[in-house]
């Protein structure tokens, strides 16, 4: 099993411009996860989803959409990419609610 | 509002050391209680998750503990090595949170010096 996957793995935006960063896990888990990593600060949770087709806003969603119309793939969106979404951004799957979170290699994003 | 902290935020060893993390977290409805590790620009990797119910979890040389009355959990590593070089998250999952949601602490950065 490849666990959880992210890809890319590095991306550099301008301002304003749009992306969007993929997930998938292979452990047919139902919860997932999107967190932001800032430098020197904990993880936060920006969306999360209980399974296909069930989002919900974390702790820090502005800027950002998610769709999870598959149990594998959770996209993270950004629309008009900001200076304040530089960031490491995670993907966590997890098999229940209160569960062990697996996380993928994440994807760190610079925006000029 | 739960909030995880670790402190300290960097520690330094010698090789063959015993330590101990620590992590304090200021709501006791805790679920369970997560311990990663984080290499220089990678994931995060589960080390051990202690549930609610339990005092402490083992895995090889590390061992967890939860004291919820307290609101701490410790992270003993025994005798360490370099390898074991990294930054130590913790993160509780409360009840009622956000469906499972882990809040984290910023990290201890550990180093074991040969």
């Amino acid at each position: 099993n490849a666990g959880v996957t992210q890809t890319p793995k590095f991306r550099i935006l301008k301002i304003g411009q749009s992306m969007t960063l993929q997930c998938t896990q292979d452990m047919n888990h139902n919860y997932m996860y999107w967190y932001r990593q800032d430098p020197g600060m904990g993880l936060k949770l920006i969306y999360y989803s209980v399974g296909a087709g069930i989002t919900d806003k974390g702790e820090v969603p502005n800027g950002y959409n998610v769709s999870r119309s598959t149990t594998e793939d959770f996209p993270l969106r950004l629309e008009l990419a900001a200076p304040s979404q530089t960031s490491v951004y995670f993907c966590a799957s997890s098999p229940g609610q209160y569960n062990e979170q697996f996380f993928g290699p994440g994807t760190r994003l610079t925006v000029l | 509002k739960q909030e995880v902290t670790q402190i300290p935020a960097a520690l330094s060893v010698p090789e063959g050391e015993n330590l101990v993390l620590n992590c304090s977290f200021t709501d006791s409805a805790i679920y369970n209680l997560q311990w990663f590790r984080q290499d220089p620009g990678k994931g995060l990797t589960s080390l051990l998750l202690i549930q609610s119910s339990q005092r402490e979890q083992t895995s090889g040389r590390l061992n967890a503990s939860l004291d919820k009355s307290s609101g701490r959990s410790t992270l003993y590593i025994a005798a360490s090595q370099p390898g074991d070089s990294a930054t130590y998250l913790c993160a509780a999952s409360n009840y009622g949170g956000s469906q499972g949601n882990l809040i984290f602490g910023k990290g201890t950065k550990l180093s074991v010096k040969p």
